[in-house]
C-alpha cells in the first residue's frame, strides 16, 4: 500500500509565476489536509478537503491560494503570482473517513521563490 | 481556541541517557493525541495515537503516555538514530483537523 505521494519534491518559481503542488492520498483515504512549514516553525494548517468538497479553508490565505480534490486524480494546491514569502515546505496528509484516526503525511514539496 | 505546547524546544542527550518530552494541550473534548517523528527534509512519520487518560503505547525505545492535560514521550536509552524533531498533535471536538505543536528537536550524541 503506497503512502501519500506528493510531487514535485522540489519546485523553483520566479516571483509572479504559478505553483501547482500535487498530492495523491493513501488508498482508501478520502480526507486530505494541506499544511505549510517554515524553518524552525511548526506545521500550520491550511485547508481540509474531501472528494469534490472543501470542508475547511480557514488557514489558507484568501488571495492567490486555492485547493481542490476532484473526484478523479490528486488533490492540487495552487498558488498564483508567487512571492518570496511563499517559500516553504508544503505537506499533504491523508486519513480515512473516521473522526479519530491518525493522518499520514507525504514527503512534502519544497517551494523556493526566486 | 485549541492549543498545543511542546517542551522543551530542544533537547541534547548522550547516548543511553533516558529522558521525556512533554506535550500539554487545552482542547474541548479530546478526540485523539498523535505523536510524529520528523527527520530533516522529510515528512512527519506517524508514531502513536492516544485516546484517553491513562493510555500508554510503546514502540522500541519510545513510550507515549496520556493524562487529561498532557502527554509524555519517554525515550529510554536513546541512540543517535533517535535524533529528530518530535511533533505532537491533537484532534478535538467535532473537528477533523489535527492541530500541531511546534515540536521538540532531539539530538542524541554518541
Amino acid at each position: 500500500n503506497a503512502g501519500v505521494m506528493q510531487n514535485p519534491r522540489h519546485l523553483v518559481r520566479r516571483r509572479g509565476q504559478e505553483a501547482r503542488l500535487r498530492c495523491s492520498p493513501m488508498k482508501g483515504h478520502s480526507h486530505v489536509y494541506w499544511y505549510r512549514q517554515l524553518p524552525e516553525e511548526g506545521l500550520k494548517f491550511m485547508v481540509y478537503l474531501q472528494k469534490e468538497n472543501i470542508i475547511d479553508e480557514s488557514g489558507m490565505p484568501k488571495e492567490r491560494f486555492s485547493a481542490e480534490f476532484p473526484k478523479e486524480g490528486p488533490s492540487i494546491l495552487r498558488i498564483q503570482q508567487v512571492v518570496r514569502g511563499d517559500s516553504a515546505a508544503y505537506f499533504c496528509a491523508s486519513s480515512p473517513p473516521y473522526l479519530n484516526t491518525e493522518a499520514f503525511f507525504g514527503q512534502g514539496t519544497r517551494l523556493t521563490v526566486v | 481556541e485549541d492549543q498545543v505546547t511542546q517542551s522543551p524546544e530542544a533537547l541534547r542527550l548522550q547516548e543511553g541517557e533516558s529522558s521525556s518530552l512533554n506535550c500539554s494541550y487545552t482542547v474541548s473534548g479530546l478526540r485523539g493525541l498523535f505523536w510524529y517523528r520528523q527527520d530533516p527534509g522529510k515528512g512527519p512519520e506517524f508514531l502513536f495515537t492516544l485516546y484517553s487518560a491513562g493510555e500508554e503505547k510503546e514502540k522500541e525505545r519510545l513510550k507515549a503516555t496520556l493524562t487529561k492535560k498532557e502527554s509524555f514521550l519517554h525515550i529510554t536509552a536513546p541512540k543517535p538514530e533517535d535524533s529528530a524533531t518530535y511533533l505532537c498533535a491533537v484532534r478535538a471536538g467535532g473537528s477533523y483537523i489535527p492541530t500541531f505543536g511546534r515540536g521538540t528537536s532531539l539530538i542524541v550524541h554518541p
